[in-house]
């Protein structure tokens, strides 16, 4: 069966340190991955996403996410987080073509910057 | 904004009751999605759309949830006789399938949400 799974509930980090968010996925055949964040009040956002082509993406706000087919691992990096990282981060997958429709999520990872 | 949009934002209802939401997906999108989101998870997919036609329904779309799409523009999302396990956070997505150097990609806008509360 498809499934996303994201190995941390919650992470701790102070300002300046930096961030890996794992992810793995199963899927049969070429996958569409994405991460999300949702911003506390906020609605889910695209941060990156991986099509095809060069498997190291980059997104939004400096995040960046590397995709690593032998190990079905997308993990979310930043160098340095700030304090307005402070969110739930959802990683995603589709198949190609989206010709089933659906993402299927990870449970979330919830990331608390202390400053 | 031409977002996503959702109405209600919130719904409280007594359980046994019916209710209805509204998603205004972006205008030139042709697919239009359905997740349900509890606390702690991530959102989960119940049902979708290309234009007017419902291609997929989720085995947690139980035969009270019914979703319309009739024009192929917005849609609404109806539970009938609801049940505290219903007590959720709605969301909708629309995108259109393109293609990208003969890359078919499925990125999808998701809206602000309805967050349903059953009493």
């Amino acid at each position: 069966a498809q499934s996303v799974s994201q190995h941390n509930h919650h992470v701790i980090l102070s300002e300046a340190a930096s961030l890996e968010l794992g992810c793995n996925y199963s899927y049969g055949g070429t996958v569409n991955l994405f991460w999300y964040v949702q911003y506390p009040g906020q609605h889910l956002q695209l941060l990156l996403k991986y099509f095809s082509g060069d498997p190291l993406v980059k997104g939004i706000k400096g995040f960046e996410a590397e995709f690593i087919k032998s190990k079905f691992s997308f993990n979310l990096r930043k160098p340095s987080v700030q304090w307005s990282d402070t969110a739930e981060y959802f990683c995603a997958g589709a198949n190609y073509g989206g010709s089933q429709g659906n993402l299927i999520f990870g449970k979330g990872t919830k990331l608390s910057v202390k400053p | 904004d031409t977002g996503v949009s959702q109405d209600p934002r919130h719904k409280i209802t007594k359980r046994g009751q019916n209710v209805t939401f509204r998603c205004d997906p972006i205008s030139e999108h042709n697919r239009l999605y359905w997740y349900r989101q509890t606390l702690g998870q991530g959102p989960e997919f119940l049902t979708y759309f290309q234009n007017e036609a419902q291609l997929e329904k989720s085995r947690l779309l139980s035969d009270r949830f019914s979703a319309e799409r009739p024009k192929g523009s917005f849609s609404t999302l109806e539970i009938q006789r609801t049940e505290q396990g219903d007590s959720a956070m709605y969301l909708c997505a629309s995108n259109t399938l393109g293609a990208l150097a003969g890359v078919s990609y499925n990125e999808q806008f998701f809206g602000p949400g309805t967050r349903l509360t059953v009493l």
